[in-house]
């Protein structure tokens, strides 16, 4: 167990509905990752929070979107969806992401779109 | 960005001898080279990591070297044992701290 907890585990919905998708890092951890898992594209970077401000962008679609809370806890939007946003997103956190490097990974959550 | 390259994609060894699996990567700038090992449904799990100034790191069985002219590293694992069978995936990261994943390694270890 990593310490960063993710819900919902899985989640099924139609295509152009709209998901928000959970994380809550480890305690103490001020920095926030989104990854998602597709089986052609790979473990992907998303975006990263630190301590409720954006810091870096990946390859995340215009119809993503996330924010991070004063608690921490961050939430990934994922809005009309398409078959192809089938996918496991992960969460990870690290400690800051500036002195510390190692992220930790949560459970994941598996989004089907049908 | 980044560019990771990782090789085999699969990789079947008897129990008890040695896997190697070996990554490249595109950027100089890349300074933190984390492997993950991830069980079927499960999270990404850090199993070890080396830095830019480190050019060879172990732990237990594990180990993982980094050679920073060629701009590759490779992870080696001794004495496998079928609770090692898994995916591997390494990773690259500059100073934006976000990992650039390599496309995974299955590794089957035969009893």
């Amino acid at each position: 167990d990593s310490g960063v907890t993710q819900t919902p585990k899985h989640l099924i919905t139609a295509t152009g509905q709209r998901v928000t998708l959970r994380c809550s890092p480890r305690s103490g951890d001020l920095s926030v990752y989104w990854y998602q898992q597709s089986l052609d594209q790979g473990l992907q970077f998303l975006i990263q929070y630190y301590n409720g401000e954006e810091r870096a962008k990946g390859n995340i679609l215009e119809r993503f979107s996330a924010q991070q809370f004063p608690d921490l806890h961050s939430e990934l939007n994922l809005s009309s969806l398409e078959l192809g946003d089938s996918a496991l997103y992960f969460c990870a956190s690290s400690v800051d992401g500036i002195s510390s490097y190692e992220q930790y990974f949560g459970p994941g959550t598996r989004l089907t779109v049908t | 960005g980044e560019n990771v390259e990782q090789h085999p994609s699969t990789l079947s060894v008897q129990e008890g001898d040695s896997a190697v699996i070996k990554c490249t990567y595109s950027d100089s700038a890349s300074n933190y080279f984390p492997w993950y090992k991830q069980e079927l449904g499960k999270r990404p799990q850090l199993i070890i990591d080396i830095r830019s100034n480190v050019g060879e790191k172990k732990d237990q069985r594990i180990a993982v070297t980094l050679n920073k002219t060629a701009k590759h590293f490779s992870l080696h694992i001794t004495e496998t044992q079928p609770e090692d069978s898994a995916v591997y995936f390494c990773a690259a990261s500059m100073n934006d701290y976000k990992l650039s994943f390599g496309a995974g390694t299955t590794v089957t270890v035969r009893a």
